[in-house]
């Protein structure tokens, strides 16, 4: 069975880091594109980052390129998203979220398995 | 980037109705749409991907279709667990997007 958990999410100031992480079971992670969404209080899904499957190409939105690292441990089956320098707005839900084919070069792609999600807070 | 433009942003149905769910693309993304249903304080659900195939395990009285800029999401007979919020999302090119979001309610 496919299972994607989240963790790290909490409270953190304006300006500090946290590391999200995201545990796979159930398949072997870099066969796929990984992927990083977010979604805001009340507000609707937004694409945060991807790493693509076999090759270590990454791509990042706009709003987080320079502050975030994606990354992927092959031997732990696991996703990260370093996120450093947060701001109010980063504030939302994280969604760890598998991509559909698992094409060795896939980056862009639909989203097949989710994650319960991480709260991630940037409060004073 | 390309922008996903759905609507309606709020539907009202009954039970039983077939309702339709546009999203729009700012330029051609040829058949790169999916579909995720969503509920308040869950993950989002795969519904549809290549705008008209179904993901395994979903009714069919899902059904997607269109290409190029238009796209529609039906459910052909509205049932009580599917009132939620519908997304489509884009994966023509990087970055990903997401359209606004349809939420579905009770008439």
């Amino acid at each position: 069975e496919v299972q994607l958990v989240e963790s790290g999410g909490g409270l953190v100031k304006p300006g500090g880091s946290l590391r999200l992480s995201c545990e796979a079971s159930g398949f072997t992670l870099s066969s796929y594109s990984m992927n990083w969404v977010r979604q805001a209080p009340g507000k609707g899904l937004e694409w945060v980052s991807s790493f693509s499957s076999t090759w270590s190409y990454t791509y990042y939105a706009d709003s987080v390129r320079g502050r975030f690292t994606i990354s992927r441990d092959n031997a732990r089956n696991s996703l990260y998203l370093q996120m450093n320098s947060l701001r109010a707005e980063d504030t939302a839900v994280y969604f760890c979220a598998r991509g559909r084919i698992a094409v060795a070069g896939t980056a862009s792609d639909s989203f097949d398995y989710w994650g319960l999600g991480t709260l991630v807070t940037v409060s004073s | 980037d390309i922008q996903m433009t759905q609507s309606p942003s709020t539907l009202s149905a009954s039970v039983g109705d077939r309702v339709t769910i546009t999203c729009r693309a700012s330029q051609s993304i040829s058949r790169w749409l999916a579909w995720y249903q969503q509920k308040p304080g869950k993950a989002p659900k795969f519904l549809i991907y290549e705008a008209s195939s179904l993901e395994s395990g979903v009714p069919s009285t899902f059904s997607g279709s269109g290409s190029g800029t238009e796209f529609t999401l039906t459910i052909s007979s509205l049932q009580p667990d599917d009132f939620a919020t519908y997304y489509c999302q884009q994966y023509n090119s990087f970055p990903l997007t997401f359209g606004g979001g349809t939420k579905v309610e009770i008439k």
